[in-house]
């Protein structure tokens, strides 16, 4: 079934730094590839997203990037604010299902 | 209206009880999702109600039973559960696409269970 990979389980930046979060995929049928972020005791907010017929995608300070050779989108944040601080879930999906499967998550903390 | 609304926020329940938790969507969205998140895990996907059937059922023990009386509920209803279930029960709800795939799964602010 499908599997989503998640790395780094935990990344510290300092305020201002870029970060950086690969996910890996491994059903070759996804095609819908979705970032949320999850504030402590909130619920996972989608933060962007992207399909498999588009290699990135860039919203204000945050990019997604998608290889579909090689089955891995990151997540791209510029000029991190504490404010970003959170848990980051990515998730693939495929057409013909209803079934969302989430990474492990990284704990983002951004240093101020 | 984006919004999903889960009640109850917070539930206690003995070994024995019988409780339910329910949730409510306005957003015409046909799939709608349960998932149980343990602390600092991922959501993990528990059932799938797709046009109120039930479409998805990721091998959840029977205690857990759900259900979808139209298509804006979806509860999921506990019967002797046990300490290890104790865990944010997050509903979520999308839209459905021709290709079943269309995107933003909205979430509710999830039930947060306790079982003693």
């Amino acid at each position: 079934g499908e599997n989503v990979e998640q790395h780094p389980s935990t990344l510290s930046v300092q305020e201002g730094d870029s970060a950086v979060i690969k996910c890996t995929y491994s059903d070759s049928a996804s095609n819908y590839f979705p970032w949320y972020k999850q504030e402590l005791g909130k619920r996972p907010q989608l933060i962007i997203d992207i399909r498999s017929n588009v290699g990135e995608k860039k919203d204000q300070r945050i990019a997604v990037t998608l290889n579909k050779t090689a089955k891995h989108f990151s997540l791209h944040i510029t000029e991190t604010q504490p404010e970003d601080s959170a848990v980051y879930f990515c998730a693939a999906s495929g057409s013909g299902t209803y079934k969302y499967i989430f990474g492990t998550g990284t704990r983002l903390k951004v240093l101020a | 209206d984006t919004e999903v609304t889960q009640t109850p926020k917070h539930l206690v329940m003995g070994m024995t009880n019988k409780k339910s938790l329910k949730c409510e969507q306005h957003m015409g969205h046909r799939a709608m999702y349960w998932y149980k998140q343990k602390a600092k895990k991922p959501p993990e996907l528990m059932f799938v109600y797709s046009y109120e059937k039930l479409s998805i059922n990721e091998s959840v023990p029977s205690r857990f039973s759900p259900e979808c009386p139209n298509s804006s509920l979806l509860n999921l209803h506990l019967h002797a559960l046990q300490p290890e279930d104790s865990a944010l029960y997050l509903c979520a709800s999308r839209r459905v696409g021709t290709d079943r795939n269309t995107g933003e799964l909205f979430f509710g602010e999830g039930s947060r269970l306790t079982v003693l």
